[in-house]
């Protein structure tokens, strides 16, 4: 088990440029999630998926935001014409997840990357 | 909605005194409760999580929590604190399969 991983881990950008960024999960993890975390403050739901299917996206998620999971393993995340606001750690987790119960439900995060965007 | 409460933004203590930080949740069923902690700069590692059963959970590196349903509560205690137990500390409560977390609680160690 090789645990959730993440790339790259910093990313530093011009306003206006798109970014994209990459999560592999914990190998036969079904569900993978992504959250965003600011400076102070505790992380906040982005989006998550079931295999390859997007089962949510918060209402944080603008338009500029895109998730994919094409094949139900890894995932990217990108951010179009970026903005200074969306300077902030961006973390990944997975979890077993195919139902309810303890074991499933159990998320384990990889270790962020940090966007700063100029 | 439901949503977690850290009352203490930042705690010190001295090593090898006891510590616990609180977190209170709302929530109208029984909550899945979580710690985690993040190191600078790190993502999270889980330290222990309740679902049911025993209100008392042990976790990694000597960490214990406490859920209360009457006081909607999950305190993490740890009877003597090391000096690499510095970090933030975050508790989380499982709503509709995603975590909605604290604001985390900063642990400075005092030598």
């Amino acid at each position: 088990d090789t645990g959730v991983s993440q790339n790259p881990r910093h990313k530093i950008t011009k306003r206006g440029q798109n970014v994209t960024f990459r999560c592999d999960p914990i190998s036969e993890h079904n569900r993978l999630y992504w959250y965003r975390q600011t400076l102070g403050q505790g992380p906040e739901f982005l989006t998550y998926f079931q295999n390859e299917a997007q089962l949510e996206k918060s209402r944080l998620l603008s338009d500029r935001f895109s998730a994919e999971r094409p094949k139900g393993s890894f995932s990217t995340l990108e951010i179009q014409r970026t903005e200074q606001g969306d300077s902030a750690m961006y973390l990944c987790a997975s979890s077993p997840g195919t139902s309810g119960g303890a074991y499933q439900e159990t998320q384990y995060f990889g270790p962020g990357t940090r966007l700063l965007v100029l | 909605a439901q949503s977690v409460t850290q009352p203490d933004i930042h705690i010190t203590v001295s090593e090898g005194a006891s510590l616990e930080l609180r977190c209170n949740y709302s929530y109208g069923a029984t909550p899945y409760l979580f710690w985690y902690v993040q190191s600078p700069g790190q993502g999270l590692q889980l330290l222990l999580k309740y679902f049911s059963g025993d209100t008392l959970v042990q976790g990694i590196k000597g960490f214990e929590a406490e859920f209360k349903r009457s006081q909607s509560s999950f305190n993490l205690r740890k009877p003597s604190v090391h000096w690499s137990d510095a970090a933030e500390y975050f508790c989380a409560v499982i709503q509709g399969g995603k975590l909605i977390f604290g604001q985390g609680t900063e642990l400075s160690v005092k030598p």
